[in-house]
């Protein structure tokens, strides 16, 4: 199973808006709205942010949201904020009955 | 507080062995699916294996096939993984996780090192 295709980085200002691709098959993102996203600070322990496309667990800011388009799904973060700066890491559930991370994206606030 | 916490890692040589374990507290353990993720230094996320909530179905990554075995004991809310025919590419940080359709929560991770 191939890793899911995310950009390596990803930049912004405080206050501005980025968002994070992650492309997969059909085997995989296309085909399930399984696909949830991970943020993790470096030595830290990975924390879910959003689970199945588009929806938030309690606690998490309402400045992160999700969605998908056929194969690739999309973290954007709105209203960027210096603690925002992370590895973000999409999932999704796969046809083979197992799970696929991406590739992960570094997200750098300028 | 739904809570994992892993042991187990340290140090060893390649073609060795290693058995990490995973105690779960906070949740009824027996009704969740559990997962083991791995990260080696510097890099992404990895998954690398999974088992039913009794024990009765496991997957593995093809990377680890044959070479780990991932097993639970309800009674004492602790999962564990088996690694044999360790390898330097199998060096990482290893999260056990709960899993509904996603990820949540993730213990604190352990380190396994295989160096000569």
């Amino acid at each position: 199973q191939s890793a899911l295709t995310q950009p390596a980085s990803v930049s912004g200002s405080p206050g501005q808006s980025i968002t994070i691709s992650c492309t997969g098959t059909s085997s995989d993102v296309g085909g399930y709205n399984f696909v949830s996203w991970y943020q993790q600070h470096p030595g830290k322990a990975p924390k879910l942010m959003i689970y199945d496309v588009s929806n938030r667990p309690s606690g998490v800011s309402n400045r992160f949201s999700g969605s998908k388009s056929g194969n690739t799904a999309s973290l954007t973060i709105s209203g960027l904020q210096a603690e925002d700066e992370a590895d973000y890491y999409c999932s999704s559930y796969t046809s083979s009955g197992t799970y696929v991370f991406g590739t992960g994206t570094k997200v750098t606030v300028l | 507080e739904v809570q994992l916490e892993e042991s187990g890692g340290g140090l060893v040589q390649p073609g060795g062995s290693l058995r990490l374990s995973c105690a779960a507290s906070g949740f009824t353990f027996s009704s969740y699916w559990m997962h083991w993720v791995r990260q080696a230094p510097g890099k992404g996320l990895v998954w690398v294996s999974r088992i039913k909530t009794d024990g009765s179905s496991t997957n593995y990554a093809d990377s680890v096939k044959g070479r780990f075995t991932i097993s639970r004991d309800n009674a004492k809310n602790t999962l564990y993984l088996q690694m044999n025919s360790l390898r330097a590419e199998d060096t990482a940080v290893y999260y056990c996780t709960r899993v509904v359709r996603w990820f949540d929560p993730w213990g604190q991770g352990t380190l396994v090192t295989v160096s000569s």
